[in-house]
């Protein structure tokens, strides 16, 4: 069974704050991605990483996977309270069918004004 | 264009009983995905469709339930006998095809409540 961890659980922060959010696992992935999701909706993509090493940058947010294909982070530098919602790190197993993704338990951001 | 949209957005049930989600992909796409989300928590797979065929359900935790996607568009999953424990989102996603950089576009639920 594939299994992802994400870090912290929550998270509130001043507006202004920079922050970073962690996925880890103890399998490989052949592609991660990152999720925001707003209450009452289905999780929105922000980003989808494949290569061992590869760092992606969305404005204000900064992905990364890891050289072994096991982790992620996500970091956002200057949090605004645009930024709130729960975040979600999700992978496709090498093994895995169809793409079936396998979601971390997420991160529930909150950035105050 | 249309997102994906299903149906209803909130069903309070009695345990027991029977229920039906639908789920209306993105046109066109082939690849159709059921996830639930229990509160708190990330969404879990429970099958996946390509076209008409379900390709792999190893994720549906136990007989009581089961999907449809009879013309390959429109899916139905169904939950026999619901369960307290049952109470959850479930969420459906579509992609133009099953594969590595395919985005998986999510609906916005069915929120699911068995009293």
């Amino acid at each position: 069974t594939q299994l992802l961890e994400q870090s912290p659980q929550f998270l509130s922060i001043q507006e202004g704050e920079n922050l970073t959010v962690y996925c880890n696992s103890s399998s490989v992935f052949s592609s991660l991605q990152w999720y925001r999701q707003e209450p009452g909706e289905g999780p929105v993509l922000l980003v989808t990483v494949v290569t061992g090493g590869e760092v992606k940058k969305l404005k204000r947010l900064t992905f990364q996977f890891g050289d072994a294909r096991k982790d992620s982070s996500l970091h956002i530098t200057a949090a605004q309270p645009g930024d709130t919602g729960l975040y979600l790190c999700a992978g496709v197993g090498e093994e895995t069918s169809g793409s079936r993704l396998t979601f971390g338990e997420g991160t529930q951001l909150t950035v105050n004004p | 264009g249309a997102g994906v949209s299903q149906t209803p957005s909130n069903k309070v049930t009695e345990k027991g009983k029977y229920v039906e989600l639908r789920c209306d992909p993105i046109s066109g796409h082939t690849a159709l995905y059921w996830y639930r989300q229990s509160l708190g928590q990330g969404p879990e797979f429970l099958i996946y469709f390509q076209g008409t065929g379900a390709a792999d359900d190893s994720g549906l935790p136990n007989d009581r339930f089961f999907a449809v996607r009879p013309e390959g568009s429109v899916s139905t999953l169904k939950i026999q006998r619901t369960e307290r424990g049952d109470s959850a989102v479930y969420l459906c996603a579509s992609s133009p095809s099953p594969g590595l950089l395919y985005e998986q576009y999510f609906g916005p639920g069915t929120r699911l409540t068995v009293t």
